[in-house]
């Protein structure tokens, strides 16, 4: 069975350096883009940014850029999400998400069960 | 980027019922369209890609169309468990952008 498991609940400081993580099982993880979302507390779902596992590859929303970087490592099948400084807006549930191409559209067939991440300033 | 506008913010409908949820693209996305179901303290699932097509296990009563940049998600015949928050999702024009969600909820 197909699944992303990711790293547990944070409690930061604004200003404080942070990683979480993704890693998926029983499927090739070379071969799918992950992506990660974000889900502010009451709010809907945003996508952030897509990384390729295959050459580690990405690309984030350009309204978010500079503030995060995601990355992978296809050896253990885990991708990363980072902050150097986080600040109080960065508090959120987020999901990684594995991508399913389909007919020229990018979705997300598989989900990660959510890290929530709370900054306090 | 792509504004998506879904209708109604809210949807109350008895089980049983048929329900329909509306999603609105600013301009054309052909038919990179999805839809996702949420519970509360859970990830999004994938129930509709590429507008009409059933993600794997998901049951027949799910089923989307299309009309130019309006898209719908109907649920035919509501089930207990079909109570949740719903977002659609386009692919078409970087960056994916989603609706803000319809909950729906029972009448």
């Amino acid at each position: 069975e197909v699944q992303l498991v990711q790293s547990g609940a944070e409690v930061k400081r604004a200003g404080e350096s942070l990683r979480i993580s993704c890693r998926g099982s029983a499927y090739d993880f070379s071969k799918y883009y992950i992506s990660w979302l974000r889900q502010m507390p009451g709010k809907g779902l945003e996508w952030m940014g897509r990384v390729d596992p295959a050459d580690s590859y990405s690309d984030t929303r350009p309204s978010l850029q500079g503030h995060f970087t995601i990355s992978v490592d296809t050896s253990i099948s885990t991708a990363y999400l980072q902050w150097s400084s986080l600040e109080a807006s960065d508090t959120a549930i987020y999901f990684c998400a594995r991508h399913l191409y389909y007919d020229a559209g990018n979705y997300f067939d598989y989900w990660g069960q959510g890290t929530l991440v709370t900054v306090s300033s | 980027e792509i504004v998506m506008t879904q209708s109604p913010a809210t949807l109350s409908v008895s089980p049983g019922e048929r329900a329909t949820l509306s999603c609105r693209a600013s301009q054309s996305i052909s038919n990179t369209l999805a839809w996702y179901q949420q519970k509360p303290g859970q990830a999004p699932r994938l129930l509709i890609y590429a507008t009409s097509t059933r993600a794997s296990g998901i049951p027949a009563r799910f089923s989307g169309s299309r009309s130019g940049t309006e898209f719908t998600l109907t649920i035919n015949s509501l089930q207990s468990e079909d109570f949740a928050v719903y977002y659609c999702q386009q692919s078409n024009v970087w960056p994916y952008t989603f609706g803000q969600g319809t909950k729906l909820d029972i009448k």
